[in-house]
């Protein structure tokens, strides 16, 4: 089967770098992903890792490494609007639908 | 211009009811899913559809039935209602259903059983 394992909750202070670490359980391992959810909205992507290393789109980056099962989110210049649920996600065995972690809160204070 | 919508967005009925979910995308997309995400905030496919062929369903049980017109709607009737039915369901889309294509989903239905 397939399993995704991530912090529970994260806090920082405005301003602030903070990462959020996903592992995984998967057979067959197609890319990790990563999507941002706001208290009642909808989940939007946020990035997509296929090979190992850093991928970065803005204040937002993201690390994989396979031999590791490990990847991460860093998020830098913390914002009060980045305040929002992270969920790490795979693609499932047959290819087919995304398996997502249980989610990562993400608390910015001033 | 919304890329995925879905309607209602509220639905609150009584246990033992039929309803319909609708999800619509406007962004040529092949394929389209509906996820369940229950209280706790863990989203969980429930369909997965392409070229309005139905590519997977996870387990879920047969009071669910999705319907694919086009491959533009991805609608869900729920049969019988039950209390732990009650989530939020979400609709998305995406190019095809490689590990690459981003996921863009609707806004969600927030159903609520009594």
């Amino acid at each position: 089967g397939q399993s995704l394992e991530q912090p529970s909750e994260v806090t920082a202070v405005e301003g602030a770098i903070v990462q959020i670490n996903c592992t995984y359980q998967t057979s067959g391992f197609y890319g990790l992903s990563w999507y941002q959810q706001h208290d009642g909205g909808a989940p939007t992507f946020l990035s997509y890792n296929g090979l190992d290393g850093l991928e970065e789109t803005g204040r937002f980056s993201s690390f994989l490494s396979r031999s590791d099962s490990y990847g991460y989110l860093l998020l830098q210049e913390l914002q009060m609007k980045d305040s929002a649920s992270y969920f790490c996600a795979v693609i499932n065995q047959a290819g087919t639908a995304l398996i997502f972690g249980k989610g990562t809160t993400l608390s910015v204070s001033s | 211009d919304t890329a995925v919508s879905q309607t209602p967005k509220y639905l609150v009925t009584q246990m033992g009811n039929d309803k319909s979910i609708k999800c619509e995308q406007n962004l040529g997309h092949d394929t389209m899913y509906w996820y369940k995400q229950d209280s706790k905030k863990f989203l969980k496919i429930m369909f997965s559809y392409n070229n309005k062929e139905l590519i997977i369903n996870e387990t879920v049980p047969n009071r669910f039935s999705p319907k694919s017109p086009d491959k533009a709607h991805l609608n869900l009737h729920i049969n019988s209602l039950e209390l732990g039915d009650s989530a939020v369901y979400f609709c998305a889309s995406s190019q095809d259903h490689r590990a690459n294509q981003p996921q863009h989903f609707g806004d969600g239905t927030r159903l609520s059983i009594l």
